[in-house]
């Protein structure tokens, strides 16, 4: 069946250091991936998406890397801060008849310590 | 970006009421909304997708006579949950997408419904 893994334990890490997250999945060949952040209590807010033909897309601090060899994608935040803190989720377009709908991983919980 | 707005942010009902929960797209059309439940520390998981004027389209286990969905606007659709029980306490995510292309659009998400029901 079709899986996507993330990190189920929290990653804590010092400010100003980065954060790496892993997201894998199986029996999939997504066309693109996207990157969600969730607070808590809160839906969760857009990131980043990168496409089957990108190796690596940025935003500001963001960094995503595709490689679908390995069916594996790394987040990273560079600098982080202490408002960096909150639940990173991947998500993958599931097409199926009139089920284009994300499916999402477990999510990783990132904490930055000041 | 696109703005998702869902009501209420939180409800707490009586067992064997039902709760309807509205999400609207503000600034833009959303011809598919989504529907998500997730559970304290876990992922979201798609209930149905919602296509204006037509039926939603449920995942697999889903009883579509519980939680009725209903997309009758290009900016509203809503999810009732008929004759709650406490093992529907859970947190309510709505989303929608915009642009021509389904596939390859980002999602915008409500700010959820957290339901309790006693």
């Amino acid at each position: 069946s079709q899986k996507i893994e993330q990190n189920s334990e929290a990653l804590n890490i010092q400010e100003g250091k980065t954060a790496t997250l892993t997201c894998n999945y199986t029996n999939y060949s997504p066309a693109y991936l996207q990157w969600y952040r969730q607070d808590p209590g809160r839906g969760p807010v857009f990131l980043l998406l990168i496409r089957e033909n990108e190796k690596e897309k940025r935003k500001e601090r963001l960094k995503v890397t595709f490689d679908t060899t390995l069916k594996q994608s790394l987040f990273h935040i560079t600098a982080s801060q202490p408002a960096d803190s909150a639940t990173y989720l991947c998500a993958l377009d599931m097409v199926r008849p009139g089920r284009r709908a994300l499916t999402f991983g477990s999510g990783t919980r990132l904490q930055v310590q000041p | 970006g696109a703005v998702v707005s869902q009501h209420p942010s939180w409800v707490i009902c009586k067992s064997g009421t039902s709760v309807k929960i509205e999400c609207r797209s503000l600034d833009f059309q959303a011809t598919t909304m989504f529907w998500y439940r997730q559970f304290p520390k876990q992922s979201l998981m798609l209930m149905a997708t919602s296509n204006e004027g037509s039926k939603a389209t449920y995942e697999q286990g889903v009883e579509k006579d519980k939680f009725l969905i209903n997309h009758a606007s290009l900016t509203l659709s809503t999810l009732t949950v008929t004759s709650a029980h406490p093992e529907d306490s859970s947190f309510y995510i709505c989303s929608a997408k915009t642009g021509t292309s389904i596939m390859n659009t980002e999602a915008f998400f409500g700010q959820g419904t957290r339901l309790t029901v006693v």
